[in-house]
């Protein structure tokens, strides 16, 4: 496609449940970058991604959120025993190169945790 | 948490005005990014910073990447009501981790 693509775009689940997010990035980009964003605050960084490589998941808020990349195009965001406060939009971004200063980002996923 | 202090959090401006927001921080940074994010959409990229002291203009935007490298200003002239959206700075030390400020808010009345 011409843009990265998330899916899905509205998530709603009960406390408790397991989610995954996908993301679909702009086909040959090699870096992938995890973002969650709440409610009137800026992106915060939650992973990134060269290739198949996960280089950096120093933003993962706890072990309940797992991220894969196994081929090095499409990622899954996974968020295991979802809380209230989980709740949130998801963005992905690509970018060409390794390093992300021209980072393209998907429209997002938002997570309602109930 | 974030480390980027952006202001003002929002604006009420006229068409045709002149806007002007920056983000500060107590870090340095080797690269200063400004996004523009509209409702359910990701951020777009509008401007990116490479060396400190450097200027760069995208048509009616210019922007500026602080000389201590802890700095950086985003101005738009004659403003017009698509420019309505939420504007974010972002900077980073590595190009890999980039750190987000919470955003400018600009309403335009037409």
């Amino acid at each position: 496609g011409a843009g990265v693509s998330q899916s899905p775009r509205y998530k709603v689940a009960k406390r408790g449940q397991d989610v995954a997010l996908r993301c679909d990035p702009i086909s040959g980009h090699v870096s992938l970058f995890w973002y969650q964003q709440a409610l009137g605050q800026g992106p915060e960084f939650l992973t990134y991604f060269q290739n198949e490589a996960q280089l950096d998941k120093s933003g993962l808020p706890s072990d309940r959120f797992f991220a894969e990349r196994p081929e090095g195009s499409v990622s899954t965001l996974k968020i295991q025993r979802t809380q209230q406060e989980d709740s949130a939009v998801y963005l992905c971004a690509s970018s060409r190169s390794g390093g992300g200063s021209e980072q393209f980002f998907g429209p997002g996923t938002r997570l309602t945790v109930l | 948490g974030q480390q980027l202090n952006q202001s003002p959090q929002s604006m009420f401006i006229q068409e045709g005005e002149d806007v002007s927001m920056n983000c500060t921080s107590s870090s340095i940074f080797n690269t200063w990014l400004w996004y523009k994010q509209d409702p359910g959409e990701g951020p777009v990229l509008l401007i990116a910073l490479y060396k400190a002291g450097e200027l760069t203009s995208n048509g009616r935007l210019t922007a500026q990447f602080g000389i201590t490298r802890k700095d950086s200003f985003l101005n738009i002239s004659a403003s017009i009501p698509s420019d309505v959206g939420i504007y974010f700075c972002a900077a980073s030390g590595n190009f890999n981790k980039f750190y987000f400020g919470s955003g400018t808010k600009l309403n335009v009345k037409p």
